[in-house]
């Protein structure tokens, strides 16, 4: 069965560097989403992306963040200078167009901003 | 904001018991989606209800949305080892289509 799949599984940075976070969607999905998730806490909404741009983003999604599908199969999360309150669970999930609404989560990424 | 709210925030059952969780808005939903993330993992889709009163069952889980569609819950009866997890639901916007997530529902089961 499709899945999403996001590299790397655990990212460890300094505060103030820049980090990237793929993500490769299913491949005939379509809308593409991040989300993070603090340890411990709820699943929060980033961003939606369709058509190559950005539909949707959060108050979360600030100037520090951008997205990218630099190519026909990856997604990109790019985080320019990482804060402490930046460490959190990543997910990527995509959609396919039309009929279910079905969103499918990769396993995500662990972002610890030291 | 239009958030979900969801309780209990952890439920601890014994094995084969039954226990139902609940998620509530101040607002009408056009639909509410249940998923399931096992400890270490990532959200895993269960289930959508866009209906008034509607009611779905998957094995063990009875998933319903209420007539006023402001609530919904999830019941496991029977509870396994493999239950284990926790259970958000979330709101679909229907523009964009991003998931608002309840605060969740961490269940634990003694054998």
């Amino acid at each position: 069965e499709p899945e999403v799949t996001q590299t790397p599984s655990h990212q460890v940075t300094q505060m103030g560097q820049e980090v990237i976070l793929r993500c490769v969607p299913i491949s005939n999905h379509l809308y593409f989403y991040w989300y993070r998730q603090i340890l411990g806490q709820k699943v929060e909404f980033l961003v939606s992306f369709y058509n190559n741009e950005i539909s949707e983003k959060s108050e979360i999604f600030d100037d520090q963040f951008s997205v990218e599908r630099p190519d026909g199969s990856n997604f990109t999360l790019k985080i320019r200078s990482t804060k402490l309150e930046d460490s959190a669970m990543y997910f990527c999930a995509s959609r396919i167009a039309g009929g279910t609404d079905t969103q499918y989560f990769g396993p995500g990424t662990r972002l610890t901003v030291l | 904001g239009q958030q979900v709210m969801q309780i209990p925030q952890y439920q601890h059952v014994q094995e084969g018991e039954d226990f139902t969780t609940y998620c509530n808005s101040s607002t009408t939903l056009s639909n509410i989606q249940w998923y399931k993330q096992r400890p270490g993992g990532h959200p895993v889709f269960l289930i959508q209800l866009v209906k008034s009163g509607e009611v779905k069952k998957q094995k063990r889980l009875t998933f319903q949305f209420g007539e006023a569609k402001k609530n919904s819950s999830l019941h496991i009866t029977a509870t396994q080892t493999t239950d284990v997890g926790t259970y958000f639901c979330a709101r679909l916007a229907a523009a964009g289509n991003k998931l608002t997530f309840g605060g969740g529902t961490r269940v634990l089961v003694k054998p």
